[in-house]
Protein backbone atom coordinates (compact mmCIF):
# COMPACT_ATOMS: atom_id res chain seq x y z
CA UNK A 1 0.00 0.00 0.00
CA UNK A 2 1.07 3.55 -0.47
CA UNK A 3 2.13 6.05 1.78
CA UNK A 4 3.22 9.41 2.65
CA UNK A 5 5.87 10.50 5.46
CA UNK A 6 6.73 13.69 6.56
CA UNK A 7 8.97 13.43 9.22
CA UNK A 8 8.75 16.75 10.94
CA UNK A 9 5.55 17.86 12.72
CA UNK A 10 6.48 21.21 13.06
CA UNK A 11 9.23 23.27 11.83
CA UNK A 12 9.87 27.26 13.08
CA UNK A 13 12.09 29.51 10.58
CA UNK A 14 13.09 33.13 10.73
CA UNK A 15 11.24 35.12 8.38
CA UNK A 16 13.90 35.37 5.79
CA UNK A 17 15.43 31.91 6.35
CA UNK A 18 15.26 29.43 3.69
CA UNK A 19 13.03 26.66 4.10
CA UNK A 20 12.72 22.88 3.28
CA UNK A 21 10.02 20.42 4.17
CA UNK A 22 10.61 16.69 4.14
CA UNK A 23 8.39 14.39 2.54
CA UNK A 24 8.90 10.60 1.75
CA UNK A 25 6.78 8.26 -0.34
CA UNK A 26 6.33 4.83 -0.51
CA UNK A 27 4.81 3.41 -4.02
CA UNK A 28 5.64 0.85 -5.96
CA UNK A 29 5.73 2.86 -9.25
CA UNK A 30 6.16 6.76 -9.82
CA UNK A 31 2.82 8.59 -8.41
CA UNK A 32 1.17 11.59 -8.65
CA UNK A 33 2.94 13.80 -6.13
CA UNK A 34 1.39 17.35 -4.28
CA UNK A 35 1.59 19.62 -1.75
CA UNK A 36 -0.87 21.26 -0.20
CA UNK A 37 -1.17 24.26 1.59
CA UNK A 38 -3.56 24.79 4.94
CA UNK A 39 -4.40 27.87 6.65
CA UNK A 40 -5.85 28.14 9.70
CA UNK A 41 -9.81 26.67 9.66
CA UNK A 42 -9.76 26.46 6.23
CA UNK A 43 -9.42 23.69 3.21
CA UNK A 44 -6.23 23.05 1.38
CA UNK A 45 -4.96 24.62 -1.19
CA UNK A 46 -3.11 23.59 -4.21
CA UNK A 47 1.05 24.96 -3.99
CA UNK A 48 2.31 22.79 -6.74
CA UNK A 49 2.31 19.27 -8.20
CA UNK A 50 4.81 16.56 -9.69
CA UNK A 51 2.94 14.43 -12.39
CA UNK A 52 6.66 13.82 -14.72
CA UNK A 53 9.25 15.50 -16.52
CA UNK A 54 11.52 17.99 -15.03
CA UNK A 55 11.92 17.04 -11.56
CA UNK A 56 12.14 20.61 -10.00
CA UNK A 57 8.42 22.22 -10.26
CA UNK A 58 7.60 25.26 -9.37
CA UNK A 59 4.76 26.42 -7.70
CA UNK A 60 2.87 29.90 -6.04
CA UNK A 61 4.47 31.76 -3.56
CA UNK A 62 7.86 30.96 -4.59
CA UNK A 63 7.79 27.27 -3.62
CA UNK A 64 9.43 24.50 -5.38
CA UNK A 65 9.55 21.30 -4.77
CA UNK A 66 11.66 18.43 -6.05
CA UNK A 67 11.28 14.93 -6.98
CA UNK A 68 13.78 12.39 -6.29
CA UNK A 69 12.46 8.56 -7.88
CA UNK A 70 15.68 7.11 -6.28
CA UNK A 71 15.49 8.48 -3.05
CA UNK A 72 11.24 8.37 -2.95
CA UNK A 73 11.45 12.16 -2.45
CA UNK A 74 9.60 14.95 -2.71
CA UNK A 75 10.94 17.83 -0.22
CA UNK A 76 9.43 21.33 -0.56
CA UNK A 77 11.58 24.21 -0.60
CA UNK A 78 11.52 28.35 -0.32
CA UNK A 79 14.40 30.53 -0.61
CA UNK A 80 13.40 33.03 1.93
CA UNK A 81 9.72 33.00 3.94
CA UNK A 82 7.50 35.48 4.91
CA UNK A 83 5.69 35.53 8.21
CA UNK A 84 2.31 34.82 6.25
CA UNK A 85 3.62 31.58 4.98
CA UNK A 86 2.80 30.17 8.70
CA UNK A 87 0.39 27.54 7.99
CA UNK A 88 0.16 23.28 7.79
CA UNK A 89 1.98 21.92 4.90
CA UNK A 90 0.85 18.38 3.32
CA UNK A 91 2.20 15.81 1.15
CA UNK A 92 0.32 14.23 -0.34
CA UNK A 93 0.38 11.26 -3.47
CA UNK A 94 -2.23 9.85 -6.00
CA UNK A 95 -1.58 6.82 -7.62
CA UNK A 96 -2.04 6.90 -11.85
CA UNK A 97 -5.92 6.08 -12.93
CA UNK A 98 -6.92 5.48 -9.48
CA UNK A 99 -10.06 7.68 -7.82
CA UNK A 100 -7.75 10.50 -7.42
CA UNK A 101 -7.73 9.05 -3.80
CA UNK A 102 -5.34 11.36 -2.16
CA UNK A 103 -2.71 9.71 0.21
CA UNK A 104 -1.71 12.42 2.26
CA UNK A 105 1.06 12.75 5.21
CA UNK A 106 0.45 14.25 8.75
CA UNK A 107 1.07 17.51 7.85
CA UNK A 108 4.35 19.49 9.03
CA UNK A 109 2.98 22.81 10.68
CA UNK A 110 5.29 25.65 9.81
CA UNK A 111 5.89 28.93 12.06
CA UNK A 112 7.64 31.90 10.69
CA UNK A 113 9.23 34.16 13.40
CA UNK A 114 9.33 38.03 12.05
CA UNK B 1 -14.98 30.04 -12.62
CA UNK B 2 -15.47 26.96 -10.64
CA UNK B 3 -16.97 27.33 -6.62
CA UNK B 4 -17.35 24.87 -4.01
CA UNK B 5 -19.56 25.70 -1.25
CA UNK B 6 -20.00 23.81 1.98
CA UNK B 7 -22.25 24.07 4.60
CA UNK B 8 -22.72 24.51 7.38
CA UNK B 9 -19.15 26.25 8.69
CA UNK B 10 -19.26 24.66 12.05
CA UNK B 11 -21.77 22.29 14.04
CA UNK B 12 -21.98 21.79 17.57
CA UNK B 13 -23.69 18.23 17.92
CA UNK B 14 -24.95 15.50 21.05
CA UNK B 15 -23.72 12.29 20.50
CA UNK B 16 -26.25 9.99 19.30
CA UNK B 17 -28.00 13.05 16.88
CA UNK B 18 -28.05 13.01 13.62
CA UNK B 19 -25.78 14.97 11.25
CA UNK B 20 -25.91 16.20 7.86
CA UNK B 21 -23.21 18.09 5.84
CA UNK B 22 -23.57 19.24 2.62
CA UNK B 23 -21.34 20.46 -0.57
CA UNK B 24 -22.52 22.55 -4.05
CA UNK B 25 -20.30 22.92 -6.70
CA UNK B 26 -20.92 25.69 -9.24
CA UNK B 27 -19.74 26.12 -13.07
CA UNK B 28 -18.54 22.54 -13.92
CA UNK B 29 -20.56 20.14 -15.23
CA UNK B 30 -20.26 16.39 -13.59
CA UNK B 31 -17.36 16.97 -11.03
CA UNK B 32 -16.01 13.65 -9.37
CA UNK B 33 -16.92 14.75 -5.90
CA UNK B 34 -15.11 13.57 -2.54
CA UNK B 35 -15.64 13.86 1.07
CA UNK B 36 -12.50 13.98 3.63
CA UNK B 37 -12.05 14.07 7.29
CA UNK B 38 -9.41 15.40 8.85
CA UNK B 39 -9.35 14.58 12.80
CA UNK B 40 -8.16 17.72 14.73
CA UNK B 41 -4.85 18.29 14.71
CA UNK B 42 -4.29 15.52 12.22
CA UNK B 43 -4.44 14.11 8.36
CA UNK B 44 -6.92 14.09 6.07
CA UNK B 45 -8.86 10.02 5.23
CA UNK B 46 -10.83 10.40 2.49
CA UNK B 47 -14.12 8.70 3.32
CA UNK B 48 -16.04 8.79 0.02
CA UNK B 49 -16.20 9.26 -3.52
CA UNK B 50 -18.47 9.88 -6.50
CA UNK B 51 -18.49 10.14 -10.17
CA UNK B 52 -22.17 10.44 -11.03
CA UNK B 53 -25.19 11.25 -9.70
CA UNK B 54 -26.85 8.27 -7.87
CA UNK B 55 -23.37 6.73 -7.49
CA UNK B 56 -21.27 7.04 -4.20
CA UNK B 57 -18.03 4.84 -3.06
CA UNK B 58 -17.40 4.15 0.04
CA UNK B 59 -13.62 4.04 1.11
CA UNK B 60 -13.63 3.99 4.84
CA UNK B 61 -16.28 2.93 7.37
CA UNK B 62 -16.56 5.46 10.09
CA UNK B 63 -20.83 5.08 10.31
CA UNK B 64 -21.17 7.62 7.88
CA UNK B 65 -22.78 7.81 4.47
CA UNK B 66 -23.07 10.01 1.67
CA UNK B 67 -25.39 10.47 -1.31
CA UNK B 68 -24.93 12.54 -4.50
CA UNK B 69 -29.05 13.98 -5.15
CA UNK B 70 -27.79 16.13 -7.92
CA UNK B 71 -24.99 16.61 -10.65
CA UNK B 72 -23.85 19.51 -8.19
CA UNK B 73 -24.35 18.51 -4.78
CA UNK B 74 -23.31 16.20 -1.89
CA UNK B 75 -24.42 15.21 1.28
CA UNK B 76 -22.68 13.73 4.13
CA UNK B 77 -24.95 12.41 6.62
CA UNK B 78 -25.17 9.92 9.95
CA UNK B 79 -28.40 9.25 12.21
CA UNK B 80 -26.37 8.47 15.02
CA UNK B 81 -23.43 10.80 16.08
CA UNK B 82 -20.21 9.50 17.55
CA UNK B 83 -17.45 10.79 19.87
CA UNK B 84 -15.33 10.00 17.21
CA UNK B 85 -16.89 11.71 14.14
CA UNK B 86 -15.63 15.08 15.79
CA UNK B 87 -13.24 16.72 13.38
CA UNK B 88 -13.20 18.98 10.18
CA UNK B 89 -14.79 17.90 6.88
CA UNK B 90 -13.73 18.68 3.59
CA UNK B 91 -15.33 18.51 0.27
CA UNK B 92 -13.60 18.41 -3.09
CA UNK B 93 -13.84 17.80 -6.72
CA UNK B 94 -12.40 16.88 -9.58
CA UNK B 95 -12.63 17.56 -13.24
CA UNK B 96 -14.37 14.34 -14.97
CA UNK B 97 -12.05 11.81 -16.87
CA UNK B 98 -8.69 10.70 -16.36
CA UNK B 99 -7.80 11.15 -12.21
CA UNK B 100 -4.65 13.33 -12.29
CA UNK B 101 -5.49 13.40 -8.52
CA UNK B 102 -5.78 17.14 -8.57
CA UNK B 103 -8.56 18.17 -5.98
CA UNK B 104 -10.07 21.37 -5.34
CA UNK B 105 -11.26 21.36 -1.75
CA UNK B 106 -13.76 23.35 0.01
CA UNK B 107 -13.31 25.49 3.17
CA UNK B 108 -14.10 22.99 5.70
CA UNK B 109 -17.03 22.10 8.11
CA UNK B 110 -16.05 21.81 11.78
CA UNK B 111 -18.13 19.32 13.76
CA UNK B 112 -17.60 19.32 17.32
CA UNK B 113 -20.08 16.41 19.02
CA UNK B 114 -20.00 16.65 22.73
Amino acid sequence: AQSVTQPDARVTVSEGASLQLRCKYSYSATPYLFWYVQYPRQGLQLLLKYYSGDPVVQGVNSFEAEFSKSNSSFHLQKASVHWSDSAVYFCALSMRGSNAKLTFGKGTKLSVKS
Amino acid sequence: AQTIHQWPVAEIKAVGSPLSLGCTIKGKSSPNLYWYWQATGGTLQQLFYSITVGQVESVVQLNLSASRPKDDQFILSTEKLLLSHSGFYLCAWSPPGANTGQLYFGEGSKLTVL
